[in-house]
């Protein structure tokens, strides 16, 4: 199986800061990664696929980079209604797998 | 517009058996494998495994090998997931999810086992 590796865990940012969350896979998965977005009580929100393509309708500060093993999602600006857990998953191969997820809160 | 419907939350107690449907809509439903994905309360999320619903054909993760069963109805364009045996563990919000990408998902179904 596939493991990803995402950090941090948890982190506290202010408004309008540059978050950036890692992933890392135990094989390469070239671009098979997905981002996604969960608030609490709410289904995951898929942010970002094939590692950089931006869904539609999501704001343009969420972005998405890497290939291989190694995976950023990047926040430019962080804003109030960013605040959720963030989730990494590969589909490269079964068992598909999540990261551990990244909770983020507002300083 | 794609809409995957799930059925209502369930009460179980050990060592019942759970079925939870996934009704689609908007879209030709054999076209597109559905998974299921677990998450237990205040945990992550977990794949449980796919169904083609063109084909039936079954891909379940090792960990509910035994205990889940994956079906589909595609006179009604609907997904099944059966698991047996639960345990208190088991207890979770259950939600099916359309490839490509997992754009779409379930509302999702909680289901809590307990005595």
């Amino acid at each position: 199986d596939i493991q990803m590796t995402q950090s941090p865990s948890s982190l506290s940012a202010s408004v309008g800061d540059r978050v950036t969350i890692t992933c890392q896979a135990s094989q390469d998965i070239t671009k098979y990664l997905n981002w996604y977005q969960q608030k609490p009580g709410k289904v995951p929100k898929v942010l970002i696929y094939d590692a950089s393509n931006l869904e539609t309708g999501v704001p343009s500060r969420f972005s998405g980079s890497g290939s291989g093993t190694d995976f950023t999602l990047t926040i430019s600006s962080l804003q109030p209604e960013d605040i959720a857990t963030y989730y990494c998953q590969q589909y490269d191969s079964v068992p598909l797998t999540f990261g551990g997820g990244t909770k983020v809160e507002i300083k | 517009q794609v809409q995957l419907v799930q059925s209502g939350p369930e009460v179980k107690r050990p060592g019942a058996s759970m079925k939870v449907s996934c009704k689609a809509s908007g879209y030709t439903f054999t076209g597109y494998y559905m998974h299921w994905v677990r998450q237990a309360p205040g945990q992550g999320l977990e794949w449980m495994g796919w169904i083609n619903p063109y084909s039936g054909a079954t891909n379940y993760t090792q960990k509910y090998q035994g205990r889940v069963t994956m079906t589909r109805d595609t006179s009604i364009s609907t997904a099944y997931l059966e698991l047996s045996s639960l345990r208190s563990d088991d207890t979770a919000v259950y939600y099916c999810t359309r490839e490509v990408y997992f754009h779409h998902w379930g509302q999702g179904t909680l289901v809590t086992v307990s005595s």
